[in-house]
């Protein structure tokens, strides 16, 4: 059963470009989770998302960044005009249920993938 | 005040020893625990969820206290490959909040 899969690995932009992340879950998991990590920081949350839903989109920016998670095909995070404080490590998670037990939010295992490194110059 | 707090270290231990590691969070309301632990550059690896009566898997026990709003991680018999961050993770609505991480180093 392969992991939870990303690429590209590494991703150097130059500002102003466009950054394409990609995502595909573990096998059977639907649903995702984008995170950013900077260096010497803590992951920080970013974009929950099930086939087709963006549930819940409050720890990402407003302007330039967005995602999908399509019917067919992989979760994408897209940064337009990048700048050099996007540099960072992107990863992806997955987990086969958002909640573990119903009417409580009791969160389920998340799987992370190996992460992409955004380097912009 | 951030969601999950734990001391970065580093915990530098011989091989053998016992060390523990704690973190607090701020909300209440939290449900969901769990530490991971992320080696240099890579992606986090689920170590264990953490649950209300406390539970072990192996070297690795993990406790909560919901009193305090503390989670506590302790790792027996220490090897070199145990070297690695540790994350504290706490889960609340859609989200987990990570700690930054506390740093172990198993030394010969």
């Amino acid at each position: 059963n392969a992991g939870v899969m990303q690429n590209p690995r590494h991703l150097v932009r130059r500002r102003g470009q466009e950054a394409r992340l990609r995502c595909s879950p573990m096998k059977g998991h639907s649903h995702v989770y984008w995170y950013r990590q900077l260096p010497e920081e803590g992951l920080k949350f970013m974009v929950y998302l099930q086939k087709e839903n963006i549930i819940d989109e409050s720890g990402m920016p407003k302007e330039r960044f967005s995602a999908e998670f399509p019917k067919e095909g992989p979760s994408i995070l897209r940064i337009q005009q990048v700048v050099r404080g996007d540099s960072a490590a992107y990863f992806c998670a997955s987990s086969p249920r958002g909640t573990r037990a119903s009417g409580r939010a009791v969160l389920d295992e998340q799987y992370f993938g190996p992460g992409t490194r955004l380097t912009v110059t | 005040r951030k969601e999950v707090e734990q001391d970065p270290g580093p915990f530098n231990v011989p091989e053998g020893a016992t060390v523990a590691f704690n973190c607090t969070y701020s909300n209440s309301a939290s449900q969901s625990f769990f530490w991971y632990r992320q080696d240099c550059r890579k992606e986090p690896k689920l170590l264990m969820s953490v649950y209300s009566s406390g539970n072990e898997d192996g070297r690795f026990t993990a406790q909560l206290n919901r009193a305090s709003q503390y989670i506590s991680l302790l790792i027996r018999d220490s090897k070199l490959s145990d070297s690695a961050t540790y994350l504290c993770v706490g889960g609340t609505g859609n989200q987990f909040y990570f700690g930054t991480g506390t740093s172990l180093t198993v030394i010969p």
